[in-house]
C-alpha cells in the first residue's frame, strides 16, 4: 500500500525547545493531516492541509504542504511537556481508494 | 465537534472467547466507518470499511470471518474478534467522517484488547 515515509522516527528535547518533523512520499496527495496521540487515546487532528503550499498555524504548531504536494513538514515552538505523544502524518491516497493512510509516527519526549 | 466514542476501552478476554467492540458517532450520522488496528509503537493500520447498511470492505490480509463488521445504524459501527488469541491483543481504533465523504475525520478513543 501507499507509505508515507516520517522523520524523526523519536525526538528526545529539553522544553522551550523547537521541533520539527516531517513527512514525504513518493505520490502526490491532495491533502496532509497531522495528528497527535496521546498514550491509549486515539488520534487527534491538529492541523488538516489543502492546498499545495498552503502554511498553517494552529497555536504553537505550524504545518506546511509542499508545492510538490509529495511532503510536508510539522513545527511545534517553544515545547511544553504536555505536548509529548506521537505525531502522525496522514493523508488520502489517490493510489489506495482514497483511504487515509499514515507515516509510521514521530514519538516525542520533552524534558522539563 | 463531532464525537466518535468507542465502548469498551479496556477488554480482557480468555482465548477463544468473542469479544464485541462497539464505535458511535454521538452527534452526527455516519454512513461510513473504519477500523483500525495499531501494535505497539506502530502506526494505524486501516483493517475495514464499514458501510451501513451492507456489507464491509477488508483490507488485505485481515481475515473477515475473524474480524466481524456490523453497521446496523447511521450511529453504530461494531467490531467482534472471533475466537481471540493472544497475536489479536492489539489497541483497536474506529473513525467517522462528519459532514458526508468530504468531512472531516475524527477518531474514538480506542479499545485496548487483551487476550490471554
Amino acid at each position: 500500500g501507499q507509505q508515507l515515509n516520517q522523520s524523526p522516527q523519536s525526538m528526545f528535547i529539553q522544553e522551550g525547545e523547537d521541533v520539527s518533523m516531517n513527512c514525504t512520499s513518493s505520490s502526490i496527495f491532495n491533502t496532509w493531516l497531522w495528528y497527535k496521540q496521546e498514550p491509549g487515546e486515539g488520534p487527534v487532528l491538529l492541523i488538516a492541509l489543502y492546498k499545495a503550499g498552503e502554511l498553517t498555524s494552529n497555536g504553537r504548531l505550524t504545518a506546511q504542504f509542499g508545492i510538490t504536494r509529495k511532503d510536508s513538514f510539522l513545527n511545534i515552538s517553544a515545547s511544553i511537556p504536555s505536548d509529548v505523544g506521537i505525531y502522525f502524518c496522514a493523508g488520502p491516497s489517490l493510489e489506495y481508494g482514497n483511504k487515509l493512510v499514515f507515516g509510521a509516527g514521530t514519538i516525542l519526549r520533552v524534558k522539563s | 465537534g463531532a464525537v466518535v466514542s468507542q465502548h469498551p476501552s479496556r477488554v480482557i478476554c480468555k482465548s477463544g472467547t468473542s469479544v464485541k467492540i462497539e464505535c458511535r458517532s454521538l452527534d452526527f450520522q455516519a454512513t461510513t466507518m473504519f477500523w483500525y488496528r495499531q501494535f505497539p509503537k506502530q502506526s494505524l493500520m486501516l483493517m475495514a470499511t464499514s458501510n451501513e447498511g451492507s456489507k464491509a470492505t477488508y483490507e488485505q490480509g485481515v481475515e473477515k470471518d475473524k474480524f466481524l463488521i456490523n453497521h446496523a445504524s447511521l450511529t453504530l459501527s461494531t467490531l467482534t474478534v472471533t475466537s481471540a488469541h493472544p497475536e489479536d491483543s492489539s489497541f483497536y481504533i474506529c473513525s467517522a467522517i462528519s459532514g458526508g465523504d468530504t468531512g472531516e475525520l475524527f477518531f474514538g478513543e480506542g479499545s485496548r484488547l487483551t487476550v490471554l
